[in-house]
């Protein structure tokens, strides 16, 4: 199993629409939770940090559900510039990130 | 720009031969790690520094991989006898020691081995 996996994508979705992305991790004593954006080419970038409590920053709602090892991202009202990887990302007590595939969202006009 | 850079921002290489990238990160950033990524996966560790020292290696470094970082600012990755497998994005991130384990990433050296 591997440590972090996320919904295969692409994700095509119209502008306006409200889209979510799921993500496991394998490993329970996992610490910290991130979700990242990268865009073609480009290097990922943080979007937001995951909290136990859910954690919402504009149009951007991230949940963690420690007992499921589960890990979500949803988008309300997409934008064509949301369109990008989102990379669903572990850290497990130590210093180093574990990063699961990413899945693609494409927002068409 | 105070963000992480890095040089070259493309290599092409023959196989066989040795490449050397190098990494410069924020300034008051003490760690330092290198990844790799490869199309349609997600970035993977490679090593992490704090400070100059080395502190953790992924079984990805094969022997053929080296990095330093010897006055705890800029890092070297170096590649010995390059293979067509070594073909990748290779991305430098830095952090802070003793926050939250926010990295930021430089924007990457993508490396083409022929």
């Amino acid at each position: 199993r591997k440590e972090v996996e996320q919904d295969p994508g692409p994700f095509n979705v119209p502008e306006g629409a409200t889209v979510a992305f799921n993500c496991t991790y394998s490993n329970s004593a996992s610490q910290s939770f991130f979700w990242y954006r990268q865009d073609c080419r480009k290097e990922p970038k943080l979007l937001m940090s995951v909290y136990s409590s859910g954690n919402e920053d504009g149009r951007f709602t991230a949940q963690l559900n420690r007992a499921s090892q589960y890990i979500s991202l949803l988008i309300r009202d997409s934008k064509l510039s949301d369109s990008a990887t989102y990379l669903c990302v572990v850290n497990s007590g130590y210093s180093t990130l574990t990063f699961g595939k990413g899945t693609m969202l494409l927002v068409s006009p | 720009d105070t963000g992480v850079s890095q040089d070259p921002r493309h290599k092409i290489t023959k196989r066989g031969q040795n490449v050397t990238f190098r990494c410069d990160p924020i300034s008051e950033h003490n760690r330092l790690y290198w990844y790799r990524q490869t199309l349609g996966q997600g970035p993977e560790f490679l090593t992490y520094f704090q400070n100059e020292a080395q502190l953790e290696k992924s079984r990805l470094l094969s022997d053929r991989f080296s990095a330093e970082r010897p006055k705890g600012s800029f890092s070297t990755l170096e590649i010995q006898r390059t293979e067509q497998g070594d073909s990748a994005m290779y991305l430098c991130a830095s952090s802070i020691s003793g926050s939250l384990p926010e990295q930021f990433f430089g924007p990457g050296t993508r490396l083409t081995v022929l």
